[in-house]
């Protein structure tokens, strides 16, 4: 199974500040079958990125992914306060699918 | 845009069984594939497995291989997962989601969630 490690698991930051998460793959995703998802507090997950940079439909400019292979980026840009959330990366081009252990953004 | 919507919260004993539903309203699965997560209290995300919406072919978990049953009902637009067995460490949120927004050569991202239905498992 691919194992995939976020870091740093919580990040405290505060509003109008940059993000940046990382997600590094136990082995080469193929294809850049790499998936970042938002979850808040009582909700289910929700799809912001895929591919590795490209955004969903409906997803803010302001987030943005890079990588390839093992290492990938998830940056939010100026942090709304509505991006203090959990967020997930995820692989999705093997089976079995495995996300990553995930990185709250919580505020300082 | 898919709304998915699953059946309710369950409480349920060790060594018995749940089964979940989430049923697809606006549009139907299509040819997609359906798959089943959970979340266990203030944990990560796992995957389940898969059934495929119109051929009903499924791919499981190894973890869940010997406990878990993935069915459709096409004529109510319908997915079922049946969990047995079940342990005290199966209490958790279950998701239904779907994929066909954003697929690609390079597969299919979870686009659709259902809302999940909250599992406990007790004495």
């Amino acid at each position: 199974d691919i194992v995939l490690t976020q870091s740093p698991a919580i990040l405290s930051l505060s509003p109008g500040e940059r993000a940046t998460l990382s997600c590094r793959a136990s082995q080469s995703i193929k294809l850049s079958s790499l998936a970042w998802y938002q979850q808040r507090p009582g909700q289910a997950p929700g799809l912001l990125i895929y591919e590795a940079s490209i955004r969903a439909t409906d997803t803010p400019a302001r987030f943005s992914g890079s990588g390839s292979e093992t290492d990938f980026t998830l940056t939010i840009s100026s942090l709304e306060p509505e991006d203090f959330a959990v967020y997930y990366c995820q692989q999705y081009g093997t089976s079995p699918l495995t996300f990553g252990g995930g990185t709250k953004v919580d505020f300082k | 845009q898919m709304h998915l919507v699953q059946s309710g919260a369950e409480m349920t004993k060790p060594g018995a069984s749940v089964t979940v539903s989430c049923k697809a309203s606006r549009f139907t699965f299509n040819s997609f594939h359906i798959h089943w997560l959970r979340q266990a209290p203030g944990e990560g995300l796992e995957w389940l497995g898969w059934i495929n919406y119109k051929y009903g072919d499924t791919n499981y978990g190894q973890k869940f291989q010997d406990r878990v049953t993935m069915t459709r009902d096409t004529t109510i637009a319908t997915a079922f997962m049946e969990l047995n067995t079940l342990k005290s460490d199966d209490t958790a949120m279950y998701y239904c989601a779907t994929e066909g927004r954003h697929c690609s050569g390079a597969g299919c991202p979870l686009d659709y969630w259902g809302q999940g239905a909250l599992v406990t498992v007790s004495s």
